[in-house]
This record gives C-alpha cells, sequence and structure tokens, in this order.
C-alpha cells in the first residue's frame, strides 16, 4: 500500500539557518506529492506540489523536487523566518472511484527562534 | 469569503453519548473529507463523500458515521461505539475532478471525553 515516511521532529533552528525535512515515499503508479504546513490550532494549507518526477514544487522560499529514483520529496529553505514554526505535513495522491484521496506522513514541528 | 467553517471548536462528550461535528463549506466543490489527528500519529482518513447522497469508509470508520443529504455540508457523528475518541477532527474539501488532489481545510474541531 501507499506510505509517506518523514524525518521525526521536533526540529529547532535558529533564524536564517537553513532547512531540511526528509521524506520519502512508497506508493504504486505515478503518485503526486505535496507538503501541507499547519500553524498552531489551525487546520492544513497547501504549501508546494508537484506531480511528475523531476518536477519542483515551490512558494513562499520553500523548494521540494520529485526523485523518483530515490522516492523522495525532501522540504528545503534556505533562510527560516520565525513565521515558519509550525507542523510541515508531506503527502501523496492515491485515486480511489474517482475521488483523489491524500496519504499523509506523521508530520516534522519545526521551532524557529530568534 | 469561501471557505470551509467547522463547528463548534472545542466538544465534551460524555460515556456513551453520541456527538455530532458540524462542517459547512461555499467552495461549491463536490468531494468533501473528515480526517482524525492524533500527536505524533499524522492525519487518518475517515471517511469521505464524492458528490451528495453518496460517501465511502475511509481507513479508520469504525466508531463514525456521516451524511450528505447537501453539497455543502457534511456532517461527522461520534457515536458511543467510538472507544477512544479524543482528537483533532479535520473536515477539508477538494474539487473532487483530476487534478483536484488541494485540499481545502477547515480549523479543526477538538473533541475531548469528559
Amino acid at each position: 500500500g501507499n506510505s509517506v515516511t518523514q524525518m521525526e521532529g521536533p526540529v529547532t533552528l535558529s533564524e536564517e539557518a537553513f532547512l531540511t525535512i526528509n521524506c520519502t515515499y512508497t506508493a504504486t503508479g505515478y503518485p503526486s506529492l505535496f507538503w501541507y504546513v499547519q500553524y498552531p490550532g489551525e487546520g492544513l494549507q497547501l504549501l508546494l506540489k508537484a506531480t511528475k518526477a523531476d518536477d519542483k514544487g515551490s512558494n513562499k522560499g520553500f523548494e521540494a523536487t520529485y526523485r523518483k529514483e530515490t522516492t523522495s520529496f525532501h522540504l528545503e529553505k534556505g533562510s527560516v523566518q520565525v513565521s515558519d514554526s509550525a507542523v510541515y505535513f508531506c503527502a501523496l495522491s492515491r485515486t480511489g472511484a474517482g475521488s483523489y484521496q491524500l496519504t499523509f506522513g506523521k508530520g516534522t514541528k519545526l521551532s524557529v527562534i530568534p | 469569503d469561501g471557505g470551509i467553517t467547522q463547528s463548534p471548536k472545542y466538544l465534551f462528550r460524555k460515556e456513551g453519548q453520541n456527538v455530532t461535528l458540524s462542517c459547512e463549506q461555499n467552495l461549491n466543490h463536490d468531494a468533501m473529507y473528515w480526517y482524525r489527528q492524533d500527536p505524533g500519529q499524522g492525519l487518518r482518513l475517515i471517511y469521505y463523500s464524492q458528490i451528495v447522497n453518496d460517501f465511502q469508509k475511509g481507513d479508520i470508520a469504525e466508531g463514525y458515521s456521516v451524511s450528505r443529504e447537501k453539497k455543502e455540508s457534511f456532517p461527522l457523528t461520534v457515536t458511543s461505539a467510538q472507544k477512544n475518541p479524543t482528537a483533532f477532527y479535520l473536515c477539508a474539501s477538494s474539487t473532487g475532478k483530476a487534478g483536484g488532489e488541494k485540499l481545502f481545510f477547515g480549523s479543526g474541531t477538538q473533541l475531548s471525553v469528559l
């Protein structure tokens, strides 16, 4: 079956540090890959996505590249800010009878300190 | 503003009681979903609905029930058969069409057992 594995947190970084959150997946077929972000007390928001191998998703300074050969979709940001503190979820899509549902990783909590 | 509204934000359940969580969307989306979030467990799919008057079980449907009588509404009932209901519940919607894997989430309901 489909599954997503993320690096365990929490991750604590100083402001302006480089961020990497690792994500690997197991899936049949060719899934789309996503990063969602959850700020405290809120629902999830889509951060970026990639729909095929070698695609790079990017948004708000975050990037992730769909690597089919290593089944990975690692999230990176060159210089984090305090406002980036949140929980980040890697996810992949699966199809089921015409609908699209996501399989989520367990989430990685990021704390950025001034 | 278009979006998804979940209510209440906090809910308490007594032993043996059924409780219903509300989810309303005005995005004109066909598909709606309920996820359960436990600390360190990521999100798990409870039920989903692709169209009005139709819904399917997700990965952890036991102890839950749903209805989809209107396109904009997808209430979730946590029954007394759910022995461990304490969790953060998230409702989401999507267009349900090809390429529509982007989920829009509500801000969640925290359910606790008294």
